[in-house]
């Protein structure tokens, strides 16, 4: 099946510093990635999503500026938290999919970043 | 938008059991997808089972099968002769064709599987 590398799985930063997370598709093309949020024993949060070579769709209450979003090939996908504070430590989770036969229209998902901010 | 329900936060089964996870949807669609995904402890997503709402035939991979009932916007999930490993929560998520493969997702169903 696909596979989606994300990386890291576990940063740690002081408050103030960005971080920057990357999602990659290791054998298909993805046209579209997706960034999620996960709190503790929740449900994903879809934070945006973003297509090649285009600009992010952010979700309504997400800061655009607050959370930067790259998706500048068609294998790598980069969410960066800028400025980062204790309340933005989270899970995030990427995804990826394709309109090729491959994935199906098939969301896969990469292992997640724990992210703690001090 | 769409919405997606399970209703049970929490579930149980004895290994080797059977046990059904619940999913309803909202939707004034016809064509969509529909799909399990488990997160076990490590917390990666693993796509579970998927189902094509155009296809009147409840999917099945291995011990987990579907019962697809569209006209009551049900989805629900059946875990045959249920092992340890499949203790994780489990997400129901809806995929409609027109808002750009974006997902909804449902809270999520813990299952415990007791030795």
């Amino acid at each position: 099946g696909a596979v989606v590398s994300q990386h890291p799985s576990w940063v740690i930063c002081k408050s103030g510093t960005s971080v920057k997370i990357e999602c990659r598709s290791l054998d298909f093309q993805a046209t579209t990635m997706f960034w999620y949020r996960q709190f503790p024993k929740q449900s994903l949060m879809l934070m945006a999503t973003s297509n090649e070579g285009s600009k992010a769709t952010y979700e309504q209450g997400v800061e655009k500026d607050k959370f930067l979003i790259n998706h500048a090939s068609l294998t790598l996908s980069t969410l960066t938290v800028t400025s980062a504070h204790p309340e933005d430590s989270s899970f995030y989770i990427c995804s990826a999919s394709s309109q090729g036969v491959l994935a199906k229209n098939i969301q896969y998902f990469g292992a997640g970043t724990r992210l703690s901010v001090l | 938008a769409q919405t997606v329900t399970q209703s049970q936060p929490e579930m149980s089964v004895q290994e080797a059991e059977t046990v059904t996870l619940s999913c309803t949807y909202d939707t004034s669609e016809s064509d969509y997808y529909l799909f399990w995904y488990k997160q076990p402890p490590s917390r990666q997503m693993i796509l579970v089972i998927r189902q094509e709402a155009y296809k009147q035939q409840n999917a099945t991979e291995n011990r987990f099968s579907v019962n697809f009932q569209k006209a009551a916007k049900s989805f629900s999930l059946k875990i045959s002769d249920s092992q340890l490993g499949d203790a994780a929560m489990y997400f129901c998520a809806y995929r409609s064709p027109d808002t750009g493969n974006q997902f909804y997702f449902g809270t999520g169903t813990s299952l415990t599987v007791i030795p």
